[in-house]
């Protein structure tokens, strides 16, 4: 089935550490999208890309880096200059132009730092 | 900037009692508006959208009707179910076409 998915679900890491979280998708999209959730908070919007090899800041970029190599992945790092990266981080895809608003969303990676 | 708000919760009802969840927004031109569904941990799934004024968005028994005059897009349903227990999010689209989400509602649903 066409879908997207995010690993790991679950990932702890120690202070200092760099983490990749991988993000993958069938479905043929062109954009593509990392948010960052906290508890009681909206989706805050990381990191996106509209095709390969391109992408842009969202309005929280700071401490995370990306690439788009490849039209089905956009895996996000997540670097020791994150000052509180403990959070849910989802994925998002849309098939169409950017301004469609559809987006499509994988299962999400909690990540914990230690 | 554009921006959006959404009540409060956590909301807590009774099965098939009246849910309203009000999500109003600023925005310039003509966004359009979606809301979004959370269950426990899971990502987020479309549960409804309108795209023009006045427009009327449908699914699961939930409604929400694209309100310009008063930039407002409010999530109903006229008998909840304790699987509807989950986060609403209302999320308009941008100046630049992207989505910006709303802070989040939890809806508990009791038996």
């Amino acid at each position: 089935d066409g879908g997207i998915t995010q690993s790991p679900k679950y990932l702890f890491r120690k202070e200092g550490q760099n983490v990749t979280l991988s993000c993958e998708q069938n479905l043929n999209h062109d954009a593509m999208y990392w948010y960052r959730q906290d508890p009681g908070q909206g989706l805050r919007l990381i990191y996106y890309s509209q095709i390969v090899n391109d992408f842009q800041k969202g309005d929280i970029a700071e401490g995370y880096s990306v690439s788009r190599e490849k039209k089905e992945s956009f895996p996000l790092t997540v670097t020791s200059a994150q000052k509180n990266p403990t959070a849910f981080y989802l994925c998002a895809s849309t098939g169409g132009w950017v301004n469609t608003g559809e987006l499509f969303f994988g299962e999400g990676s909690r990540l914990t730092v230690l | 900037g554009d921006s959006v708000t959404q009540m409060e919760g956590p909301v807590t009802l009774s099965e098939e009692a009246f849910l309203t969840i009000n999500c109003t927004y600023t925005a310039t031109g003509y966004p359009s508006l979606f809301w979004y569904v959370q269950y426990p941990g899971e990502g987020l799934q479309l549960l409804l959208k309108a795209t023009k004024a006045d427009d009327k968005g449908s699914n699961k028994g939930f409604e929400a009707t694209y309100r310009k005059e008063t930039t407002s897009f409010h999530l109903e349903k006229g008998s909840v179910q304790v699987s509807d227990s989950a986060v609403y999010f209302c999320a308009p689209t941008d100046s630049w076409g992207k989505l910006q989400f709303g802070a989040g509602t939890q809806v508990v649903v009791t038996p």
